[in-house]
């Protein structure tokens, strides 16, 4: 059974700081890892893919690693902003089922 | 174009009840699953529907259904409700069933009260 961690639960920055979010994974069969962000309240909002195969993906501030084979990734933000406020979720592609299994998120608050 | 739509916003029911919930998927899509997000956690597997047919299921109870309909948008049904089943519902649409490229996109979800 897949199994997602994501490490911290919480975490509080000034504004302008660099940060990373860490997410690790039980089983490394997977078909791809997708960081998502959650507004309070809202649905979820696609930030990267990165397939099973790729080692990073980009996107403006933002850089997502994966490392399959140790079942880790990390997702870091550059020159952080209070509009980055939410909770990040990372979610792994696996099983018969093409099933994302979920962290429990990591909730960011970038203070002004 | 259009991203993924729910209805309704938001629900309020009682024990015992039942409710339907829908979902569109983006246009060309034809893949959609459905996901059950309790306050504080990540969202879980509840359903996969791709090309009509059910090609998924999480580890929930009988008493949550679902089906695709000729035009990809999906219903998903939960029956005898129960306080627990409170939460947000979340639907995500995909191009297909392939494998590293595909890309799940999430609509704003269902928020089902079950007094």
């Amino acid at each position: 059974k897949q199994e997602v961690t994501q490490i911290p639960a919480a975490l509080s920055v000034p504004e302008g700081e660099n940060l990373v979010l860490n997410c690790s994974f039980t089983d490394s069969a997977i078909y791809n890892l997708q960081w998502f962000r959650q507004d309070p309240g809202k649905g979820l909002t696609s930030l990267l893919l990165i397939q099973s195969s790729q080692r990073e993906q980009t996107s403006g501030r933002l850089n997502a690693s994966l490392d399959k084979s140790s079942g880790r990734s990390t997702l870091y933000i550059a020159a952080s902003q209070p509009g980055d406020s939410a909770t990040y979720l990372c979610a792994v592609l696996s099983g018969s089922a093409r099933q994302l299994t979920f962290g429990s998120g990591t909730q960011l608050t970038v203070l002004p | 174009d259009a991203g993924v739509t729910q209805s309704p916003t938001h629900l309020i029911k009682t024990r015992g009840q039942q409710v339907t919930l829908r979902c569109s998927p983006i246009s060309g899509h034809k893949s959609v699953s459905w996901y059950q997000q309790v306050l504080g956690q990540g969202p879980q597997f509840i359903f996969q529907y791709y090309e009509k047919e059910e090609r998924g299921r999480g580890n929930f109870p009988d008493r949550f259904s679902a089906r695709q309909f000729p035009n990809y948008s999906s219903e998903l049904n939960v029956n005898a409700l129960l306080l627990g089943d409170s939460a947000l519902y979340l639907c995500a649409s995909s191009p297909s069933r392939a494998g590293g490229e595909n890309e799940q996109f999430f609509g704003p979800g269902t928020r089902l009260t079950v007094l």
